[in-house]
């Protein structure tokens, strides 16, 4: 497609729930990212893959999260017995290897109650 | 941790003013991007910057990367109301982006 997309772009759960995000990057991009924004702040990071594999994930708060790119596309990230806290937008970006500067989606806005 | 300090926070002006934005770290950057963000939207990269003192134009906006790759600013000049956001800086390279704090941009008309 010509833009990332993100799906949902809204869930709401209840807490302790099983959650899926995907994201579908730009065609051709190896490098994709999650990152996590609260209100008013900057994105934080997450997880970076380049292609299939997860080059980076130091930034997963925790181990109730997880994310994935089996086929080095789409990514789908989970997060397991939701918190509160974990309310957030979650974005993704993608990029080309020899590029700096990421394409973002429009995010997905996760809201725990 | 590489951490990126924005400021003003806030800012709030009249159409016509004038403005400036900076981003400061400790660490030093193999390149700095900065970013405008609108409500419901994943932020838009405006510019990247790699060199030591390199100023880059794009319209109204001039970027400018610090000699020691440290910190960077942002001008506008005549600001508008479509300049309205939250404006970031990220820094770090290709593998790992490290966004500041943000400065969030209002222009009223």
């Amino acid at each position: 497609g010509a833009g990332v997309s993100q799906t949902p772009s809204n869930k709401v759960t209840e807490k302790g729930k099983y959650v899926e995000l995907r994201c579908d990057p730009i065609s051709g991009h190896t490098a994709l990212y999650w990152y996590r924004q609260s209100l008013g702040q900057g994105p934080e990071f997450l997880i970076y893959f380049q292609g299939t594999g997860a080059a980076d994930d130091s930034g997963l708060p925790n181990d109730r999260f997880f994310a994935v790119r089996p086929e080095g596309s789409v990514s789908t990230l989970k997060i397991q017995r939701t918190e509160r806290g974990d309310s957030a937008v979650y974005l993704c970006a993608s990029s080309r290897h020899s590029n700096y500067g990421y394409t973002f989606g429009s995010g997905t806005r996760l809201t725990v109650v | 941790t590489q951490l990126l300090e924005q400021s003003p926070q806030f800012l709030s002006i009249q159409e016509g003013e004038n403005l400036t934005v900076y981003c400061n770290s400790s660490s030093v950057f193999s390149s700095l991007q900065w970013y405008r963000q609108e409500p419901g939207e994943g932020p838009v990269l405006l510019v990247t910057v790699v060199t030591g003192g390199e100023v880059k134009k794009l319209k109204r906006l001039t970027f400018q990367f610090g000699d020691a790759r440290k910190d960077s600013s942002l001008h506008i000049t005549a600001a508008q109301p479509g300049d309205t956001g939250l404006y970031l800086c990220a820094g770090g390279g290709y593998q790992k982006v490290t966004f500041g704090t943000g400065t969030k941009l209002q222009v009223i008309p």
